[in-house]
């Protein structure tokens, strides 16, 4: 099976811009989250969302918004970028949610706000 | 709230020698499950091993094993044999069984160097 693909893989944009991620998680599995890393906050987790459902969101501002759709791929927007956005977004999927299954991860989107 | 504690934010190992890494975390949950997860310079995440809190029995796969002490919230990961491949960061996660989730709680990672 192909692994969980994220794209794009690197993005420059401006304070003020939005962006949108997106993600293919691994053919049969229903949940995606995403998390953000940072140097400074380290690994969070922003929010998961399974059969199109969002099932949990993280201690992130209202900028940040995700979505699923019927085949199971997500995306997330951010809204009026900030220098802090920069990050790497990564995003990993499961088979189902809550029952402590491995959650494998794609490559992630390295985004540089400037 | 679950916090999962990496103290050590470096350690250092020579090629075909053993290391551990050590991890704690802090839940009043009973049913959860501990990962520890590799992530090399490419940033890809790779699962390492995982371990089922309800399992005594500890997890190994091939040259990784772990050391879960469920009543001291402890769940170290000691590498044997180690390759030059090993070099990564490690970073242990938590997460909750049953609770309608999959938010993965992570610790702050430890950078993992291999000596040849």
């Amino acid at each position: 099976k192909a692994g969980v693909t994220q794209t794009p893989r690197y993005l420059i944009k401006t304070r003020g811009q939005q962006v949108t991620l997106s993600c293919s998680p691994i053919s049969g599995h229903r949940s995606v989250s995403w998390y953000q890393q940072t140097p400074g906050q380290g690994l969070q987790f922003l929010f998961e969302y399974f059969s199109e459902t969002q099932r949990n969101k993280g201690n992130f501002p209202g900028r940040f918004s995700g979505r699923q759709f019927s085949n199971s791929r997500s995306e997330m927007n951010v809204s009026t970028l900030e220098l802090g956005d920069s990050a790497l977004y990564l995003c990993a999927s499961s088979q189902t949610s809550g029952r402590g299954e491995t959650q494998y991860f794609g490559p992630g989107t390295r985004l540089l706000v400037l | 709230a679950q916090t999962v504690t990496q103290s050590q934010p470096e350690m250092s190992v020579q090629e075909a020698e053993t290391v551990t890494l050590s991890c704690t975390y802090d839940t009043s949950e009973s049913d959860y499950y501990l990962f520890w997860y590799k992530q090399p310079p490419s940033r890809q995440m790779i699962l390492v091993i995982r371990q089922e809190a309800y399992k005594q029995q500890n997890a190994t796969e091939n040259r990784f094993s772990v050391n879960f002490q469920k009543a001291a919230k402890s769940f170290s990961l000691k590498i044997s044999d180690s390759q030059l491949g090993d070099a990564a960061m490690y970073f242990c996660a938590y997460v909750y069984y049953g609770g309608a989730t999959n938010k993965l709680i992570f610790g702050t990672g430890t950078l993992l160097a291999v000596q040849p």
